[in-house]
């Protein structure tokens, strides 16, 4: 069964602080990753996206990292600031359904305090 | 870069009504858009994928004569909740597709809408 797990399932840090979010796929075949920010009460915004042959991607302060062999993701977050307080999302593409069609995480909850 | 819009942002209905909900690519063509639900703390739930001058596909479970897609034009979709319960108040969330060439395969979402059945 084509699934996306992520972990943990929310988060509180403090500001200037890092953090790492894990994703974890079972999705087959595999087309490619991405990692989404969404604000509450708003649509999902495109962070990364990563192909099978990447295995970092970088964004300012959001660096994504994809290991295609254990079928793992993670999103690093350096010097957080409070606007970062958000769902993070993985997402992958692939599986039967075709490349276009989106398989989502459960996503993680993200609460960076002053 | 891609801008997908919806309209309205937030609605509130009384039971038995229905809701219409627009989903627009503002610079790009779009002949696949998605619709998604979201339910509080939850991630997006694909409901069905509309395809430009043919009938929408939906996902098992989701019933066709309640949600009613009609992709008219290669910019816009509308999401009809007809009939509207309070267990269908929900976030509804919309995505295209821009044709070859451009991010291709890429899903830009819209803002998102919120509805609210009473």
């Amino acid at each position: 069964k084509n699934q996306v797990e992520q972990s943990p399932q929310s988060l509180i840090i403090l500001e200037g602080k890092n953090c790492t979010l894990q994703c974890n796929y079972t999705v087959s075949p595999f087309s490619n990753l991405r990692w989404y920010k969404q604000d509450t009460g708003r649509g999902p915004v495109s962070l990364t996206i990563m192909t099978f042959s990447e295995n970092t991607k970088s964004n300012g302060r959001y660096t994504a990292t994809l290991d295609a062999d254990t079928k793992q993701s993670s999103l690093h977050i350096t010097a957080s600031q409070l606007s970062d307080s958000a769902s993070y999302i993985c997402v992958v593409s692939g599986g039967s359904s075709g490349t276009y069609k989106y398989i989502f995480g459960t996503g993680t909850r993200l609460k960076v305090l002053a | 870069g891609a801008v997908v819009s919806q309209h309205p942002s937030r609605v509130i209905c009384k039971s038995g009504t229905s809701v219409k909900i627009e989903c627009r690519s503002l610079d790009f063509q779009a002949t696949t858009m998605f619709w998604y639900r979201q339910f509080p703390k939850k991630s997006l739930m694909l409901m069905a994928t509309s395809n430009e001058g043919s009938k929408a596909t939906y996902e098992q479970g989701v019933e066709k004569d309640k949600f009613l897609i009609n992709h008219a034009s290669l910019t816009l979709s509308t999401l009809t909740v007809t009939s509207a319960h309070p267990e269908d108040s929900s976030f509804y969330i919309c995505s295209a597709i821009p044709p070859p060439g451009l991010n291709y395969n890429e899903q830009f979402f819209g803002p998102g809408t919120r509805l609210t059945v009473l």
